[in-house]
């Protein structure tokens, strides 16, 4: 089992649509989950973190925290053609500084 | 400076030569981290520093590899030895104890 999983897609979402983007980990002690998102051929650049389970907003992208579950999700609201790109979640485990990555989650929106 | 900055952008290497990858971090982060990312996987983590310290190089695929950060700035990943399979992006991020990690553009690396 990997330690940070998701689905690789493409999950294809109409413009103006909401895109649900989740995520797995296996560290059950994991305290720091982040989201970022790379473009084809550019680096990750961070859009979320959250530290607490529940929801953290900022702007179209809320971040979504379940940690009985352990899971996490982004949802991204009134998606645009420019939102089209890997997302990758990324976690620090419970005895570590550096981030898990998963293997990314390729979104295409269609216009 | 403002960013992470990493070179060379681009590295073609012949199989058997050594390289050189540089990061300079944003100024006043202390931690530094390396990782390695395949096309069409997410970055695997190679080596952490604080400082000048390498405190974690459990990541690092072989003894070909190689960290350092003298001064507690500057960085350099060496690659002994080139293999095919050491093509891949090489990342360096910097964070500040507040948290938030802030990735360079990388340095892809080819050997033919």
């Amino acid at each position: 089992q990997k330690e940070v999983e998701q689905n690789s897609g493409p999950l294809s979402v109409p413009e103006g649509a909401i895109a649900s983007l989740n995520c797995t980990y296996s560290d059950r002690g994991s305290q720091s989950f982040f989201w970022y998102r790379q473009y084809s051929g550019k680096s990750p650049e961070l859009i979320m973190f959250i530290y607490s389970n529940g929801d953290k907003e900022d702007g179209r992208f809320t971040a979504q925290l379940n940690k009985a579950s352990q899971y996490v999700s982004l949802l991204i609201r009134d998606s645009q053609p420019s939102d089209s790109a890997t997302y990758l979640c990324a976690v620090i485990m419970e005895y570590g500084n550096k981030l898990v990555f998963g293997a990314g989650t390729i979104l295409r929106v269609k216009s | 400076g403002a960013g992470v900055s990493q070179s060379p952008r681009y590295k073609v290497a012949k199989r058997g030569q050594d390289v050189a990858l540089r990061c300079d971090p944003i100024s006043g982060h202390v931690s530094l981290f390396w990782y390695q990312q395949a096309l069409g996987q997410g970055p695997e983590f190679l080596t952490y520093f604080q400082n000048e310290a390498q405190l974690d190089k459990s990541g690092l695929p072989s003894d070909r590899f190689f960290a350092e950060r003298p001064e507690g700035s500057v960085s350099t990943l060496k690659i002994q030895r080139t293999q095919q399979e050491d093509s891949a992006v090489y990342l360096c991020a910097s964070s500040h104890p507040r948290g938030g990690y802030t990735f360079g553009s990388g340095t892809r690396l080819t050997v033919v």
